[in-house]
């Protein structure tokens, strides 16, 4: 089983709002990823966890805060968000190996769009 | 010497037709190249990668050859067919220990007209 799977696939929600993105993987991978994409563009990568541990934040703005619960799960808390901040949030899962011996295949869900009134 | 560069930035060819983008990077610490696929509202998917030890690699229709001296890579879909009409994106990253960042082209949009 490839997949990943997101939810909501849409959401749309007002600046004050407090919503949150939910991904989730069954491939024993050990690194997770969000990204955001805008039209016409390449993903941007926010976060990395790996083995259930932040290890990468792009500088991403706090009203984003990750959460890995466990390593099947990953989550994106959203709060105050600015309309720029419309876009498709994407989840990605890669295997994580020894030293060396990983080549970073990643493997994307089907993402959320959001939209920020 | 992060970037991927990616050409063209659009792409409309026949049915039946090849279409090839190209991309060039810079960083020598490279060593993994996918190319992904995206349809409108879709996530990327993983289309096909290379390897530096191999110049090239075929799945079907889709061939990536891959030139290490020059620092480039290319996709090459043959016999091109409308279902082929995406948004293609290659991409770049070393090898990893832990999860780690793919550094993507800035995508080219196939169309393939009937």
């Amino acid at each position: 089983d490839t997949e990943v799977t997101q939810t909501p696939k849409h959401l749309v929600m007002g600046m004050t709002n407090k919503k949150s993105l939910k991904c989730e993987q069954h491939m024993g991978h050990r690194a997770m990823y969000w990204y955001k994409q805008k039209a016409k563009k390449p993903p941007e990568l926010m976060f990395v966890y790996s083995y259930e541990k932040l290890s990468i934040n792009e500088s991403v703005p706090s009203r984003f805060s990750p959460e890995c619960p466990n390593s099947s799960l990953l989550n994106l808390h959203l709060h105050a968000l600015q309309p720029e901040d419309s876009a498709l949030y994407l989840c990605a899962s890669s295997q994580i190996s020894a030293a060396g011996a990983s080549y970073n295949e990643q493997f994307f869900g089907p993402g959320t769009r959001l939209t920020v009134l | 010497q992060q970037q991927v560069k990616q050409s063209p930035q659009s792409l409309i060819v026949q049915k039946g037709g090849i279409s090839i983008i190209n991309c060039a990077y810079e960083n020598t610490a490279f060593d993994y190249f996918p190319w992904y696929q995206q349809f409108p509202g879709k996530g990327p998917a993983l289309l096909i990668a290379i390897r530096p030890d191999v110049s090239e690699k075929k799945e079907g229709r889709f061939t990536i050859s891959f030139n290490k001296s020059a620092k480039q890579f290319s996709l090459h879909i043959m016999d091109s067919q409308p279902g082929d009409s995406a948004t293609y994106f290659c991409a770049a990253s070393g090898r990893v220990t832990s999860g780690s960042r793919l550094t993507f082209g800035e995508g080219t949009q196939l169309t393939v007209n009937p």
